[in-house]
């Protein structure tokens, strides 16, 4: 059974720091990984979306890294500014599924403070 | 593209009622999903549907619940007889395909009263 697990649950770091977001799941035999944004009240907006057979993804000043074999992902983010404290959510899905769909972690709840 | 369109975007309900939340996937999407988020909890896949078709329901509590995504409209998720423990954030996704990742909703917020 595919589980993810996000640590840390809770980050607070300040204003310019760089930081990292961990991500591990248990069956490395996954489709992709997606990591997401949520704002409290709000829905899901998708950050990056790495297949199976790539190692990162970058957009902006966000970096996912990704290595199967061991289990892991990581978020990178640069320089932080306030508007990026938000939960950070990393989701697999399984290559034996054909339906799809994501197995979430429990998140990682950012707080950027000015 | 307005993006997938959930409605209502709160909904309240006294237990016993029927509660019915409404998903309109991206255009060009033909792959719904359902996902649930319980307060204090992660989100949980509950159902998986084509167009006139449920592929995959193994998330989704076998009684009161049901799902459809006909040929014309939006895809429904239906709740009847209502309790206090379906108050959750209910979130819709779609996606054109496997390769290209999901797409989700704003949810829609039940509260069961």
């Amino acid at each position: 059974k595919q589980e993810v697990t996000q640590i840390p649950a809770a980050l607070s770091v300040p204003e310019g720091e760089n930081l990292v977001l961990n991500c591990s799941f248990t069956d490395s035999a996954i489709y992709n990984l997606q990591w997401f944004r949520q704002d409290p009240g709000k829905g899901l907006t998708s950050l990056l979306l790495i297949q199976s057979s790539q190692r990162e993804q970058t957009s902006g000043r966000l970096n996912a890294s990704l290595d199967k074999s061991s289990g892991r992902s990581t978020l990178y983010i640069a320089a932080s500014q306030p508007g990026d404290s938000a939960t950070y959510l990393c989701a697999v899905t399984r290559s034996s599924s054909n339906t799809g769909k994501l197995i979430f972690g429990q998140g990682t709840t950012l707080q950027v403070k000015p | 593209n307005a993006g997938v369109m959930q409605n209502p975007r709160h909904l309240v309900r006294r237990r016993g009622q029927e509660a019915r939340l409404r998903c309109s996937p991206m255009k060009g999407h033909s792959h719904v999903y359902w996902y649930r988020q319980l307060p204090e909890e992660g989100l949980k896949f509950m159902v998986y549907l084509q167009k006139e078709n449920i592929i995959d329901e193994s998330g989704m509590p076998k009684e009161r619940f049901s799902a459809e995504f006909p040929k014309e409209g939006p895809s429904i998720l239906r709740i009847q007889q209502v309790v206090r423990g379906d108050s959750a954030a209910y979130f819709c996704a779609s996606s054109p395909d496997r390769e290209h990742g999901y797409t989700f909703g704003s949810g829609t917020r039940l509260t069961v009263v």
